[in-house]
């Protein structure tokens, strides 16, 4: 099995803070990483992806890739209360084989 | 966007019995769909890879005998737990990656997921 590692938490930062969570992985062989968030029993939904070394914005989330140190990161501007669910990282090889994380939990507190 | 279903979203069953769930890519062709298992607390854990027309492939440890997947057209996918015992309960989740001229765009949609209780 590849291996990704993320801190499974919980995380807690306060509403309107910024939450920053980590993701680490093992195989240079990866070409993508993918950020999901997942709601207790329910599904993973997708937040975004990243595949190029740097930042990368959709409206409060940002991801950031650096291929050289196999690190990944998600980073929640304004938090909200509504963010507080399991964050899962995810690395994609062979085009189309997802691997996830363990997941880190989130929690932001009114 | 694309809509992946899966069904039942629950069920229980007696020691012995097989069950079997589905997977349906609702608006996008799906020649590969994914089979993951999640415990709770835990990561998602891919069991297999179901391949449309062909014999799934199976990560390292998953019994393929005990989940038997089928992949008969290009919106369904089926796995059966056959002879379930209460390890085998746990979350199972299918996804499909959508394709744009062969090549995947890189997005992975999940079905809502299945919650097996083997009592």
């Amino acid at each position: 099995q590849k291996e990704v590692e993320q801190n499974s938490g919980p995380l807690s930062v306060p509403e309107g803070a910024i939450a920053s969570l980590n993701c680490t992985y093992s195989d240079r062989g990866s070409q993508s990483f993918f950020w999901y968030r997942q709601y207790s029993g329910k599904s993973p939904e997708l937040i975004m992806f990243i595949y190029s070394n740097g930042d990368k914005e959709d409206g409060r989330f940002t991801a950031q890739l650096n291929k050289a140190s196999q690190y990944v990161s998600l980073l929640i501007r304004d938090s909200q209360p509504s963010d507080s669910a399991t964050y899962l990282c995810a690395g994609v090889y062979n085009f189309n084989k997802f691997y996830f994380g363990s997941g880190t939990k989130l929690n932001v507190k009114p | 966007g694309a809509v992946v279903s899966q069904h039942p979203s629950r069920v229980i069953c007696k020691s012995g019995t097989s069950v079997k769930i589905e997977c349906r890519s609702l608006d996008f062709q799906a020649t590969t769909m994914f089979w993951y298992r999640q415990f709770p607390k835990q990561s998602l854990m891919l069991m297999a890879t179901s391949n449309e027309g062909s014999k799934a492939t199976y990560e390292q440890g998953v019994e393929k005998d005990k989940f038997l997947i089928n992949h008969a057209s290009l919106t369904l996918s089926t796995l059966t737990v056959t002879s379930a015992h209460p390890e085998d309960s746990s979350f199972y989740i299918c996804s499909a990656a959508r394709r744009s001229g062969g090549v995947s765009t890189g997005e992975l949609f999940f079905g809502e997921g299945s919650r097996l209780t083997v009592l």
